[in-house]
């Protein structure tokens, strides 16, 4: 059962206009949420961050938002370049997970920014 | 060379071949990790070390073997391999293994078993 969902398998957006990428999970005991970024040929890269603390984050062009009783993410993207054609992967934390770090990840929304 | 480096990029093994996986990390980070994704499918966390101390292996089959001589070289041992165990393996570090880490991934390793 996937404790981690992306239910857009992909997006299509114009270049300048917002991308909104959505993620929602099950596990209450996740705590801390990332977004990672990848582009073929590579692996993830880490975009941003938020603490269940907290309900928006923002760096720059993207801003993550929480909504932890419908326990629910997105990631906007605004405005959207064609550099931002990518697979954006939701993951989650849990505290008290033990010493190790787990994360678990959704499927990944492909996001196509068009010109 | 920085970042996490992989090697090599792809691979073709026979189900009785026996290969390495390789990952170095030039980020002076202490906590290394092995990632499997197969297609349509969530990144699987398969084998965490923390200053050289395996702490969590997700319960994946004896014919992946993970070794970590030292906190910047990481490798996967492969040995009997099934074609379900195609897919990409990701390298990943971080500085610590708590939640403000983030992780730092290599380019994949890109399996494929026949």
């Amino acid at each position: 059962d996937q404790q981690v969902k992306q239910n857009s398998p992909s997006l299509s957006v114009q270049e300048g206009r917002i991308s909104i990428l959505n993620c929602d999970y099950t596990n209450s005991m996740f705590d801390y949420f990332l977004w990672y970024k990848k582009y073929p040929a590579e692996g993830p890269t880490f975009l941003i961050s938020i603490s269940s603390i907290k309900d928006k984050n923002e760096d720059g062009r993207f801003t993550v938002f929480l909504n932890k009783s419908a326990k629910h993410l997105s990631l906007h993207i605004v405005p959207s370049q064609p550099g931002d054609s990518a697979v954006y992967f939701c993951a989650a934390k849990a505290l008290n997970t033990g010493t190790a770090s787990k994360l678990t990840f959704g499927t990944g929304t492909r996001l196509q920014v068009t010109l | 060379e920085t970042g996490v480096t992989q090697t090599p990029r792809h691979l073709v093994m026979g189900m009785t071949n026996k290969k390495s996986l390789k990952c170095e990390q030039h980020l002076g980070h202490n906590a290394m990790y092995w990632y499997k994704q197969s297609a349509k499918k969530p990144l699987e966390l398969m084998f965490v070390y923390s200053l050289e101390e395996r702490v969590e292996n997700n319960s994946v089959p004896s014919r992946f073997s993970p070794e970590c001589p030292n906190s910047s070289h990481l490798f996967l041992h492969l040995h009997t391999l099934q074609p379900e165990d195609s897919a990409l393996y990701l390298c990943a570090s971080s500085q610590g293994v708590d939640r403000g880490s983030p992780l730092h991934f290599g380019n994949g390793t890109r399996l494929t078993v026949t």
